[in-house]
């Protein structure tokens, strides 16, 4: 059982075109980050939510609690922006982080 | 600014052997994890050290052994190293371990068990 689950699992775009990564989960959160790996394998993280939504230069976070649910959106995308997106919840009964398997980003020139 | 710094990058070892990875912060972090990257898995946690002198088990702690030496370093044991600990290894720390406290990332240790 994965209490974080993201959609698509693989995705490839046109430089350019509009970009979703889904997020759901099944636990209670006090909050969700977005996190971004990278080929070389670092992880930085992008967002932390808890209510509403975020913006960070073309990439959009939002967050629907009741729907347990979170977007990543990425604007304009860029071959840049390809690497692997990794969502995680904060557990407020487990005081412990969820992990997605991540969703991996190709942006094609 | 360092950040969090993991050595090595890379390791191959043959079943059996031992061998330690080592885990800087210098951003004065209270918290300090350890977790394990396998494939089609999300990143599952292993150890992690509230503050120096504290450490609790993780999802996956069977087979490792931690040590918090001090603020700054956290250090991750395999004693006897079995081929399903090939994985890759990240070091993270954060201020309290509180949703709303971001964690910050080591760059990662390849670690392949023949």
């Amino acid at each position: 059982k994965n209490e974080v689950e993201q959609s698509p699992q693989n995705l490839t775009a046109q430089e350019g075109e509009f970009i979703t990564i889904n997020c759901s989960y099944s636990v209670g959160i006090s909050a969700l980050h977005w996190l971004q790996q990278h080929p070389g394998g670092g992880i930085v993280s992008l967002f932390m939510l808890s209510s509403g939504k975020k913006k960070h230069g073309r990439l959009i976070a939002t967050i629907n609690i009741q729907e347990k649910h979170s977007s990543l959106h990425i604007t304009a995308s860029h071959p840049r922006d390809s690497a692997v997106y990794i969502c995680a919840v904060f557990s407020n009964t487990g005081n412990q982080f969820y992990f997605g398997t991540g969703t991996s980003l190709t942006v094609i020139p | 600014n360092a950040g969090v710094t993991q050595t090595p990058k890379f390791q191959v070892l043959k079943t059996g052997q031992s061998m330690t990875l080592q885990c800087a912060q210098d951003m004065n972090h209270n918290s300090m994890y350890w977790y394990r990257q396998d494939p089609g898995m999300g990143l599952r946690l292993i150890y992690y050290s509230a503050s120096e002198g504290t450490t609790d088990k993780g999802e996956v702690p069977n087979g490792y052994n931690v040590s918090r030496l001090n603020k700054r370093e956290f250090s991750l044991r395999l004693e006897s190293a079995a081929p399903s600990q090939t994985s890759v290894y990240f070091c993270a720390s954060s201020l309290p371990r509180t949703g709303d406290q971001p964690q910050h990332f080591g760059d990662g240790t390849r670690l392949s068990i023949l």
